[in-house]
């Protein structure tokens, strides 16, 4: 079956525009989580949805980041005003439900370059 | 909280070769720890994953980890490289099922 998808796969911005990226998950996977990825690191956790609770935000770095879920499905990562640090690869991945010994399925990533 | 050190952000081997890549964790009680690989613009992929069963995991393509609690390590390896293998590694831990931390990523190239 069609595993996660996200686009744009690629997106450059001038600072200070807003940026939207979409998270396609696999169809019937209630939880979905975003993670950054900059040049040389680790993933960052920024956010999860499990269902129609409210999201654990606890890892969105700053308020210019923001993110929904609508419907249970498509999500969408939000950030207002861009800053050239927000320059990395996003990246999208779901699972059948929220418990972290679950398999998490990524896409293959938004990469993001602010000039 | 937890956390997860890769040593070595790149590591290099001949084909054919053993493959070694180091992950060491901190956590004060029994952690949950991942290997995902990503291959060039690709998302990650599960190689396995140790939840508590056998300390020694397989996974694909060959990959196995072994769980050593005397050393907080879960090492990746296999024994024989392949050049299909170059790509990026991710060791990662989970505790108490509260959020899951990544290593910084151990990039793996195979030589002909």
């Amino acid at each position: 079956g069609a595993g996660v998808s996200q686009s744009p796969s690629n997106k450059v911005t001038e600072k200070g525009k807003d940026v939207e990226l979409r998270c396609d998950p696999i169809s019937g996977h209630t939880a979905l989580y975003w993670y950054r990825q900059s040049l040389g690191q680790g993933l960052e956790f920024l956010i999860y949805f499990q269902g129609n609770s409210a999201p654990d935000k606890s890892g969105l770095p700053s308020d210019r980041f923001s993110a929904e879920r609508t419907g249970g499905s498509v999500s969408t990562l939000t950030i207002q005003r861009t800053q050239q640090e927000d320059s990395a690869v996003y990246l999208c991945a779901s699972s059948p439900r929220h418990t972290y010994q679950e398999t998490q399925y990524f896409g293959p990533g938004t990469r993001l370059l602010v000039l | 909280a937890q956390s997860v050190t890769q040593l070595g952000s790149h590591v290099s081997v001949s084909e054919g070769a053993l493959v070694l890549l180091r992950c060491n964790y901190s956590s004060s009680v029994p952690p949950y720890l991942f290997w995902y690989v990503q291959y060039p613009n690709q998302g990650l992929q599960l190689l396995l994953k140790y939840t508590s069963a056998a300390t020694l995991v397989k996974g694909i393509n060959g990959f196995e980890a072994e769980f050593k609690k005397s050393e907080t390590s879960f090492h990746l390896t296999k024994p024989s490289a392949h050049m299909s293998d170059a790509a990026e590694y991710f060791c990662a831990v989970s505790v108490n099922n509260n959020d899951m931390r990544f290593g910084a990523g151990t990039r793996l190239t195979v030589k002909p």
